[in-house]
């Protein structure tokens, strides 16, 4: 596609239910990244992958939270049994290769646990 | 990954002012970014730029990667330059973030 694209945009949820995020890399881009913005603070890193392949899942801040890629584009990033504590802005990007080109960032994914 | 500093936190400008940005990297970097994030959310790319100088209208950056740094310009300030910047730079494969700059622009 021609940018990042993430889907819902905005996702109102009760605590205790589990959603699921996705997002849509550009077509081509091996390296896809996920991030967690609290309101007003920075991005906070949470998964990295190359291909299908996650080697660092270190910024996942619970066993709640699980990510998956397939077919080298579309990932998913779940959490469960959803906390107040987890509303953010949950943001995707993707580049060509890991290390050495520019990332793109999709819109992000506004998640508000009620 | 890498620490990334940003300095300075806040800046407050009158329209038409010139500011620096600055950033810097605990350990040498083989990408480094600056974006602006609008107040929508969205986050926009600014520089791609490891190494070297470059400009895009009243923007420019500079990298200096041997002392891993980075600066941001930006010339003859407008309200529309209003949000945070961020600079990221990777590591490896991780790009981490610095806590960006706030920067307000005042009519």
């Amino acid at each position: 596609g021609a940018g990042v694209s993430q889907s819902p945009s905005n996702k109102v949820t009760e605590k205790g239910k589990d959603v699921e995020l996705r997002c849509d890399p550009i077509s081509g881009h091996t390296a896809l990244y996920w991030y967690r913005q609290r309101l007003g603070q920075g991005l906070e890193f949470l998964i990295y992958f190359q291909g299908n392949s996650a080697p660092d899942k270190s910024g996942l801040p619970s066993d709640r939270f699980s990510a998956e890629r397939t077919g080298e584009s579309v990932s998913t990033l779940t959490i469960q049994r959803t906390q107040q504590e987890d509303s953010a802005v949950y943001l995707c990007a993707s580049s060509y290769a890991s290390g050495n080109t520019e990332a793109f960032f999709g819109q992000g994914t506004r998640l508000t646990v009620v | 990954g890498i620490q990334v500093e940003q300095s300075p936190p806040d800046l407050i400008l009158q329209e038409g002012a010139n500011s620096t940005l600055r950033c810097n990297f605990s350990d040498s970097v083989n990408n480094l970014q600056w974006f602006h994030q609008n107040p929508w959310g969205q986050l926009i790319n600014l520089f791609y730029i490891p190494s070297g100088t470059k400009q895009n209208g009243r923007l420019s950056a500079t990298t200096v990667a041997t002392e891993r740094y980075s600066l941001l310009y930006i010339s003859s300030s407008q309200t529309t330059d209003s949000g945070v910047y961020f600079c990221a730079g990777i590591n490896d494969y991780k790009l981490s973030f610095g806590a960006g700059t706030t920067v307000t622009v005042r009519a």
